[in-house]
């Protein structure tokens, strides 16, 4: 089984919508993330997560809203999509007790705005 | 601004030679930078690191390098393969365990037989 896993993985929606992607891990780690690649732009960082009761704005932070539900849970969310937020959206992990700064990926989803 | 940049978009080497993919970076706080491999419909996958305090590290066919002086980092994949293609994205840190990693565009590699 995928330690982290995203759900829907493809979204087609309307503009004006709002739209919900979610991610699990099973790692235990207790930093997640959620990024945004656009093409020609590498991963941008919209929205991480240290732990359950902290949220921090990324790079890309504006038309976007996180909840993290519990330690294994972080869902992204687009109160109002509009088309140029269509991209690949991917959530990731990383444990601090590590000491380094490497981060799990989940399989993406493909969003789509119409 | 772009922090860590792939100048190159794409590269091409044939089975068994050497590839080596670079990347440049602009923050001389950056400490610890990151390798990722991509397939398509898949998240990227965690590669090989190196820390600032290193110039090398090798993990099989992949070793990483890094030019502090000239904040410029490669990665070689000796001999190359064709499940080695794929996009490659470096990334880096600034000062360890801070969980923010800025990423470069990526590089798309392609490994013919």
């Amino acid at each position: 089984d995928a330690d982290v896993t995203q759900t829907p993985r493809n979204r087609i929606t309307k503009t004006g919508k709002r739209i919900m992607l979610e991610c699990s891990q099973t790692k235990g780690h207790d930093r997640m993330y959620w990024y945004r690649q656009d093409p020609g732009l590498g991963l941008r960082l919209i929205y991480y997560s240290f732990d359950v009761k902290d949220i921090n704005k990324g790079e890309i932070s504006d038309g976007y809203s996180v909840s993290r539900q519990a330690q294994a849970k972080f869902s992204l969310s687009l109160e109002s999509a509009i088309p140029n937020q269509t991209a690949l959206y991917f959530c990731a992990t990383s444990d601090s007790g590590q000491g380094k700064d490497t981060q799990y990926f989940g399989p993406g989803t493909r969003l789509t705005v119409l | 601004d772009q922090q860590v940049k792939q100048n190159s978009p794409s590269l091409s080497v044939q089975e068994g030679r050497i590839s080596i993919l670079n990347c440049d970076y602009t923050n001389s706080m950056f400490d610890y930078f990151l390798w990722y491999k991509k397939y398509p419909a898949e998240g990227p996958t965690f590669l090989i690191s190196i820390s600032s305090i290193k110039d090398k590290n090798e993990d099989g066919r992949f070793t990483v390098f890094l030019n502090k002086s000239a904040k410029h980092l490669s990665l070689h994949i000796v001999p190359s393969q064709p499940g080695d293609s794929a996009v490659y994205f470096c990334a880096a840190s600034g000062s360890s365990n801070t969980g923010k990693l800025i990423f470069g565009q990526g590089t798309t590699l392609q490994v013919k037989p």
